[in-house]
């Protein structure tokens, strides 16, 4: 059973840090990983989809990488900024079927 | 181009009352998902539709939920006679493709369900 961890659960920095956010899954036969954003009272937005077969995804001060093998994937955030306040998830598509398996998620939290 | 839609935002029901949330999904999408989020658990699967054929429906909790997709084009869910636990946000997903192909998902704001 596929199942979706993400360390650390809260996260406080100060405006212009480069910050980590990780995930890592227990079974390494995924089809893709996306992330999400989820501002309070909010749907999920979209950040980076990787599939099974890239090790990484960029999208401006956004890069994730994804290593399969080791089941782990991470969220680099460069110069953050107090509008990167928000939850973001991270999911996981297995090969079979078309759901996604949610971790619980980090708050991010950058202070002015 | 409009995204997922989901309506009702909010919505405040006593215990045995019945409570129906839709889903407009981004057109073109043959997909659809529902998952639901109760308070401070993961985000979790429901059902998948592919058009209107439930391709996936493992997270259904029990039977007092129905979903419909009739037509592929919107959807619906039905919770009767809700319970307390089934508080929660229902969030409805929509993507393009199929099987292997299905691709990136796209949600709505979600329906915040609250059974007293």
């Amino acid at each position: 059973k596929q199942e979706v961890t993400q360390i650390p659960a809260a996260l406080s920095v100060p405006e212009g840090e480069n910050l980590v956010l990780n995930c890592s899954f227990t079974d390494s036969a995924i089809y893709n990983l996306q992330w999400f954003r989820q501002d309070p009272g909010k749907g999920l937005t979209s950040l980076l989809l990787i599939q099974s077969s890239q090790r990484e995804q960029t999208s401006g001060r956004l890069n994730a990488s994804l290593d399969k093998s080791s089941g782990r994937s991470t969220l680099y955030i460069a110069a953050s900024q107090p509008g990167d306040s928000a939850t973001y998830l991270c999911a996981v598509r297995p090969r079979q079927g078309g759901k996604l398996i949610f971790g619980q998620g980090t708050e991010l939290s950058v202070k002015p | 181009e409009a995204g997922v839609t989901q309506f009702p935002s909010h919505s405040v029901i006593e215990k045995g009352q019945t409570v129906t949330l839709r889903c407009d999904p981004i057109s073109g999408h043959d997909n659809l998902y529902w998952y639901r989020r109760v308070m401070g658990k993961e985000i979790k699967f429901l059902l998948h539709f592919v058009k209107e054929s439930k391709q996936d429906e493992s997270g259904m909790p029990n039977n007092r939920f129905l979903a419909e997709r009739t037509g592929g084009t919107y959807s619906t869910l039905k919770v009767q006679p809700a319970e307390l636990e089934d508080s929660g946000v229902y969030f409805c997903a929509s993507s393009r493709g199929q099987g292997a192909n299905t691709g990136e998902l796209f949600f709505g704001e979600g329906s915040r369900l609250t059974v007293l």
